[in-house]
């Protein structure tokens, strides 16, 4: 069974980078056949899509972050990581990853997340 | 503000149906396929349908969905207060694009 689970600091001070890593069991991240994703959700708020990555390290961001975000695979233990520079109060969110199948698009496997809060 | 326009809030009584819809445009949902997913309380959104209209093993049949043009509709029958959620619609615009959220409640 896929399992993702998200891991991280919950408290980030303001300006500073938010670093997060998804634990991958059940699939590798070396296969072709998925895109990985980090979605987040404000408190009380909608999911907003950051971005993936693929396999071979190609990525898209969601233009709205896309000049704060970078993600990266750690193929040797099977993980998923997200940076987010210059974090703001308007980055405290639930952060999740999640698994898309390429072919027919189902994001099917999510983590449970991580709530991330950032402090003044 | 979110690319994918729903209602905030919906309820209806247990056994009814309900419908939730979807708007978007002709870079999103016009030329993509939709997705629908369902968050309960305090946990992660799950697949209720993808590609439009298809649903995951394990979901029932009481959830059905169509697209049409530029619109999405979610619809759920026989309700249980078990169904009482959040449901987003989502889609592929240079990215993924959720909407803004339903609030389900079942009287």
């Amino acid at each position: 069974q896929v399992q993702l689970k998200e891991s991280g600091p919950g408290l980030v001070k303001s300006s500073e980078t938010l670093s997060l890593t998804c634990t991958v069991f059940g699939a590798s991240v070396t296969s072709g056949n998925y895109y990985w994703s980090w979605i987040r959700q404000p408190p009380g708020k909608a999911l907003e899509w950051i971005g993936y990555i693929y396999y071979n390290g190609r990525t898209l961001y969601n233009p709205s972050l896309k000049s704060r975000v970078t993600m990266a695979l750690d193929t040797s233990r099977n993980q998923v990581s997200l940076k987010q520079t210059s974090v703001t109060a308007a980055d405290t969110a639930v952060y999740y990853c999640a698994r898309t199948t390429i072919v027919t698009k189902l994001l099917e496997f999510w983590g449970q997340g991580t709530l991330v809060t950032v402090s003044s | 503000q979110s690319v994918l326009t729903q209602p905030p809030s919906i309820s209806a009584a247990p056994g009814q149906k309900v419908t939730i819809s979807c708007s978007g445009g002709s870079s999103n949902i016009g030329n993509n396929y939709v997705s629908w997913f369902q968050q309960l309380p305090g946990t992660a959104p799950q697949v209720l349908i993808y590609d439009n209209d298809k649903r995951p093993s394990g979901i029932p049949d009481r959830f059905s969905a169509s697209k049409s043009g530029t619109s999405a509709t979610l619809g759920i029958t026989g309700l249980q207060t078990g169904d009482e959620a959040d449901y987003y619609c989502a889609t592929w615009d240079n990215g993924l694009v959720f909407g803004g959220g339903t609030k389900l409640t079942v009287l």
